[in-house]
């Protein structure tokens, strides 16, 4: 079936620090694929999104673009804030179940 | 601001004692979902109203049922909750099914099983 597989965290970055998380997917068909976000305390955000091979999404200075060719969707950041301390969740949307699918989720820890 | 409001935010509940979970919306959105999610995995699927329609996941047990009785409001039910129904409770709503619509989150409902 479809999946999502994420990088294991903590992910543990001094600030202004290059961040990548990484992201794979297994879907038949042609997913639609998201980064949401989980700040303490609240619900999941979107952060951005891409829905079709090549595309880059981009939000907040994160980017992610989506590899058909390595079922890949790599989150990054240039320099992390401490602010950007959160889970980090992927996921892909497949029309074959109309339903979200995520990953497990990858903590982000960023300290001054 | 339009959002979607999750209460409680804490819920202690006693092994057997069926338990109600609320959630609103202001959003007018069409979906609205449920998601499970326990500690450390991805959140998962219950099941989700399109409208008045009701999709229940084939995987989600028959001690958890669902009501929407307006376009506002939806509910989780959970007839016998077990321990192994402690879990953080995601409501989240969206404007239509398709990949492209957003899905918009509530804080969620952290469920404890005495």
């Amino acid at each position: 079936g479809d999946s999502v597989t994420q990088m294991e965290g903590p992910v543990t970055l001094s600030e202004e620090a290059f961040l990548t998380i990484n992201c794979t997917y297994t879907a038949t068909g042609y997913p639609s694929l998201f980064w949401y976000v989980q700040y303490p305390g609240e619900g999941l955000q979107l952060l951005l999104k891409a829905t079709k091979a090549d595309d880059k999404g981009s939000n907040k200075g994160f980017e992610a673009t989506y590899r058909k060719e390595t079922t890949s969707f790599h989150l990054e950041k240039g320099s992390v804030q401490v602010s950007d301390s959160a889970v980090y969740f992927c996921a892909l949307f497949t029309y074959n179940t109309d339903k979200l699918i995520f990953g497990t989720g990858t903590r982000l820890q960023v300290f001054p | 601001d339009a959002m979607v409001i999750q209460n409680p935010r804490y819920q202690v509940t006693q092994f057997g004692k069926p338990v109600t979970l609320s959630c609103s919306q202001t959003l007018n959105h069409n979906v609205m979902y449920w998601y499970q999610q326990k500690s450390s995995q991805a959140p998962k699927l219950l099941f989700h109203y399109y409208d008045k329609d009701f999709n229940n996941e084939a995987d989600t047990p028959d001690n958890f049922q669902s009501r929407r009785p307006n376009t506002s409001f939806c509910f989780l039910d959970i007839r016998s909750p077990g321990l192994g129904d402690a879990a953080m409770y995601l409501c989240a709503t969206s404007r239509d099914i398709a990949g492209s619509y957003e899905q918009y989150f509530g804080p969620g409902t952290r469920l404890t099983v005495t």
